[in-house]
């Protein structure tokens, strides 16, 4: 079964430093999503993707976070300057269509687990 | 208020027992309707679309109240295996192709011997 990859899988650094995180999704799946989640709490969309472009980042901090999706396939979520709120697991989905009505499936990958010191 | 608000639980059942969760939105266009489950440390994974009708998938029931602005999950007969986070999800009104799934917290299950 096809999976949505991502990596690292933990990463732990200090404040003020640059993290980045990489997925790769479901081959042919053109939409792309990055979340955050915070212990305790259900993930929230950061940033949308329909092949390279950028279709909702409003909940993006775009003072330190910026994503990117070159290709329109695998992507890049990065952070500088890690602050310790950051500390979260960034979970990475992919869909195959969108324009369907919010009745597409999202599969998700396994997730990176940030530790912000 | 949260778009979507759920009991944190833990809901603590023993095996066999029939347990039953709640959610409520709060955006009255919400379209779509989804319970996901997440066990510890891992992604989530969907569960169940909630469709207006009701709809079951062997052990598991969802029922979806529109003007009540609530969605509800049942399982029967629990297994150890059931323990894990259960998260409702809504997507907003389409709108521009946008498939933006919105999260409640997650109620937790913990099912004993």
């Amino acid at each position: 079964e096809a999976e949505v990859a991502q990596s690292p899988r933990y990463k732990i650094t200090e404040k003020s430093q640059a993290v980045a995180f990489w997925c790769d999704p479901i081959s042919g799946h053109a939409t792309l999503y990055w979340y955050r989640q915070i212990l305790g709490q259900g993930p929230e969309l950061l940033v949308q993707f329909q092949d390279e472009s950028v279709v909702d980042d409003s909940q993006l901090p775009k003072d330190r976070f910026s994503a990117e999706r070159l290709k329109g396939v695998d992507s890049t979520l990065k952070i500088q300057p890690a602050e310790l709120g950051d500390s979260a697991m960034y979970l990475c989905a992919s869909s195959f269509l969108l324009g369907t009505g919010g009745k597409e499936t999202q599969y998700f990958g396994p997730g990176t687990r940030l530790l912000v010191l | 208020r949260k778009e979507v608000e759920q009991d944190p639980g833990p809901f603590n059942v023993p095996e066999g027992a029939t347990v039953a969760f709640n959610c409520t939105y709060s955006n009255s266009a919400s379209q779509s309707f989804f319970w996901y489950r997440q066990d510890c440390r891992k992604e989530p994974k969907l569960l169940m679309s909630v469709y207006s009708s009701g709809n079951e998938d062997g052990r598991f029931t969802a029922q979806l109240n529109r003007a009540s602005q609530y969605i509800s999950l049942l399982i029967r007969d629990s297994k150890l295996s059931d323990s894990a986070t259960y998260l409702c999800v809504v997507t907003p009104r389409f709108s521009g192709g946008y498939n933006k799934l919105i999260f409640g917290a997650g109620t937790r299950l913990a099912v004993h011997p």
